[in-house]
């Protein structure tokens, strides 16, 4: 069984830009919550999303967002990019909110 | 303070040595995970717990509701078990996870 993808792995933007990315979830997984992981305030919740609708928001501005397609699979979109930004972005997936979560392997976002 | 502190933020032993890892929380929830992460990034769940204690293999996990309190242990401990181990806690009906400021392991041959 695959387990949960995240596209891309690594990616270099500049200041101002925006960012999309792709998480594909374990198949049968209908949610999915990411995490920005950064040196200094390590794990994070960003968002959950459970058949397509955002069930929980962690406290981020509203530059970040996200969505979840009928498939499962999840994007999660960063506009207007700063520096703070940069960070290792995970997915993971679950069966349901009482379910262990299952982690990509993240994308590591670096902001020039 | 933070809502998850777990301690030692760093740990070095000797192979062979029995390890604790500690994670205190000062909210309600529904479940305590532990989490494991390599060099690299990957994070693998190790653990979800409500209550008493859960085994895999080496590593054991326990858990004390009423004093909020959750243990990692790790028998005849290996240098592949040398990773960042990290606590984290959910409330019910959400997978909204909040996060300790992870213990970095590090077993020595």
């Amino acid at each position: 069984k695959a387990g949960v993808t995240q596209t891309p792995r690594y990616l270099i933007k500049t200041r101002g830009q925006q960012v999309t990315l792709s998480c594909s979830p374990i198949s049968g997984h209908r949610s999915v919550s990411w995490y920005q992981q950064t040196p200094g305030q390590g794990l994070q919740f960003l968002f959950e999303y459970f058949s397509e609708t955002q069930r929980n928001k962690g406290n981020f501005p509203g530059r970040f967002s996200g969505r979840q397609f009928s498939n499962s699979r999840s994007e999660m979109n960063v506009s207007t990019l700063e520096l703070g930004d940069s960070a290792l972005y995970l997915c993971a997936s679950s069966l349901g909110w009482d379910q262990p979560q299952h982690f990509g392997d993240g994308t590591r976002l670096s902001i020039l | 303070k933070n809502e998850v502190e777990q301690s030692p933020q760093n740990l070095t032993a000797q192979e062979g040595e029995f390890i604790t890892i500690n994670c205190s929380y000062s909210v309600g929830i529904s479940a305590l995970h532990w989490l494991q992460q390599h060099p690299g990034g990957g994070i693998v769940s190790l653990f979800m717990l409500s209550s008493g204690k859960k085994k895999h293999g080496r590593l054991i996990a326990t858990i004390n509701i009423q004093e909020k309190h959750s243990s990692l242990h790790i028998t005849a401990s290996h240098p592949r078990d040398s990773a960042v181990y990290i606590c984290a806690v959910g409330g019910r009906g959400a997978q909204k996870l909040v996060f300790g400021q992870g213990t970095r392991l590090t077993i020595n041959p």
